[in-house]
């Protein structure tokens, strides 16, 4: 069965700093990678996603996230924090017989100080 | 883009009372729907997938006789949360997949979830 797993359950970061939230899976198939990010009391909304191809993806907000298979690795960066990406992010894999089906890492509490 | 509206964003309801929610999707039609549960500090869980006319799969350990869910018609899934406790207070998201199943890799569209709390 498939995992996800986000090592960072709460990141601290100063605003300006640069930031890089880990994200490891595990499956047998080629994955269907995804971040997402929640804000409190909100749904999740999609940042970016890999299928194939280049393995580093560009995403909305400033992010980018770059997959490595031999590290199993899937992790989202962004050069320059701001104040408003204070949030959880979500990494999660999909199923790559259906890809309808999301499972979903632990989540990382992103905290931005000024 | 696609969109799903869930409703209502946030419900108080008395332990013993029923609750619904329902999670459509704007401008697509979605075969598919998944219900998802989020314990506070915690990841999302997937309850249940929610197929159009015909009976929702529900994952292991999610008691399908008290979180009901019915699929009527392509754009709108709903999730009754029956006989509510305490314990079900939680925030409780949808999502619905644009297309059918046999397009690989697309992401779910999520609604903004509903803040359910059980006095």
């Amino acid at each position: 069965a498939q995992s996800v797993t986000q090592p960072d359950i709460h990141i601290t970061v100063s605003e300006g700093a640069s930031l890089e939230l880990r994200c490891n899976y595990s499956y047998g198939a080629t994955p269907y990678l995804f971040w997402y990010v929640q804000s409190p009391g909100q749904g999740l909304q999609l940042l970016l996603k890999y299928f194939s191809g280049d393995t580093l993806v560009q995403g909305i907000k400033g992010f980018e996230a770059e997959f490595k298979r031999s590290q199993s690795s899937f992790n989202l960066r962004k050069p320059s924090v701001h104040w408003s990406d204070a949030a959880e992010y979500f990494c999660a894999v999909g199923l790559n017989n259906a890809g309808n089906m999301l499972t979903f890492g632990g989540g990382t509490r992103l905290m931005v100080k000024p | 883009g696609a969109v799903v509206s869930q409703h209502p964003s946030r419900v108080i309801c008395k332990s013993g009372t029923s609750v619904k929610i329902e999670c459509r999707s704007l401008d697509f039609q979605a075969t598919t729907m998944f219900w998802y549960r989020q314990f506070p500090k915690q990841s999302l869980m997937l309850m249940a997938t929610s197929n159009e006319g015909s009976k929702a799969t529900y994952e292991q350990g999610v008691e399908k006789d008290k979180f009901l869910i019915n699929h009527a018609s392509l754009t709108l899934s709903t999730l009754t949360v029956t006989s509510a406790h305490p314990e079900d207070s939680s925030f409780y998201i949808c999502s619905a997949r644009l297309g059918n199943l046999g397009r690989r890799g697309s992401p779910l569209h999520f609604g903004n979830g509903t803040r359910l709390t059980v006095t």
